[in-house]
């Protein structure tokens, strides 16, 4: 089983369209979770981090269960600057410092 | 805004040379990672480095790899003799604690082995 799961996509959807990604992951002791937003060919940047309790930013929503190893990232109001690629990441402190282990990511196309 | 500089944008070398990436992480940031991405495959850990030392290393970072904090500013990766299936983006990324907190991914540096 992969350490970070995703459906790679793509998901063509039209703007306005509310979009929802998933991820599960394997490792149980994993602690942290994020999504992150990467562009074709551009470094990985932090959408928004995970929490069990669930968490908004503005048209994204983000949620955690951790019994079923399972995150997702809701977007709502679909925008064409969304189109992109989602990866969900999580990690787990093995040591000093932590890694972050990557899902494949799931590929948004917002058309007009 | 601060951010994680790499350079050389793009590299092109021939299989066996020893290639040297390199990386400003952000100032005050105490960890530092490396990280690859094939194209076409996700992101991969490398190494992370903290106090410097390594923290951590994946299966793919061998005898081949290797990296420096040469001053207070640098943080290089090294790869001895390159292969052609080390061609990828090479990623640095930078934390101001471990990575429980943000990650800041530079650029990165596009390596091309022929």
């Amino acid at each position: 089983r992969k350490e970070v799961e995703q459906d790679p996509g793509p998901f063509n959807v039209p703007e306005g369209a509310t979009v929802a990604f998933n991820c599960t992951y394997s490792n149980s002791a994993s602690q942290s979770f994020f999504w992150y937003r990467q562009d074709c060919r551009k470094e990985p940047k932090l959408l928004m981090s995970v929490y069990s309790s669930g968490n908004e930013d503005g048209r994204f929503t983000a949620q955690l269960n951790r019994a079923s190893q399972y995150i997702s990232l809701l977007i709502r109001d679909s925008k064409l600057s969304d189109s992109a690629t989602y990866l969900c990441v999580v990690t787990s402190n093995t040591g000093t410092a932590s890694k972050l282990t990557f899902g494949t990511g799931t590929r948004l196309q917002v058309t007009l | 805004e601060p951010e994680v500089t790499q350079t050389p944008s793009h590299q092109v070398t021939q299989m066996g040379q020893e290639v040297i990436l390199r990386c400003v992480p952000i100032s005050n940031h105490l960890y530092f990672y490396w990280y690859r991405q094939i194209l076409g495959q996700k992101v991969e850990f490398l190494v992370s480095f903290y106090n410097n030392e390594i923290s951590e290393k994946s299966e793919i970072f061998d005898d081949q790899f290797s990296v420096e904090r040469p001053d207070g500013s640098n943080f290089t990766l090294k790869i001895r003799s390159t292969k052609l299936e080390d061609s990828a983006m090479y990623f640095c990324a930078s934390s101001v604690q471990g990575a429980m907190t943000e990650a800041f991914f530079g650029q990165g540096t596009r390596l091309t082995v022929v």
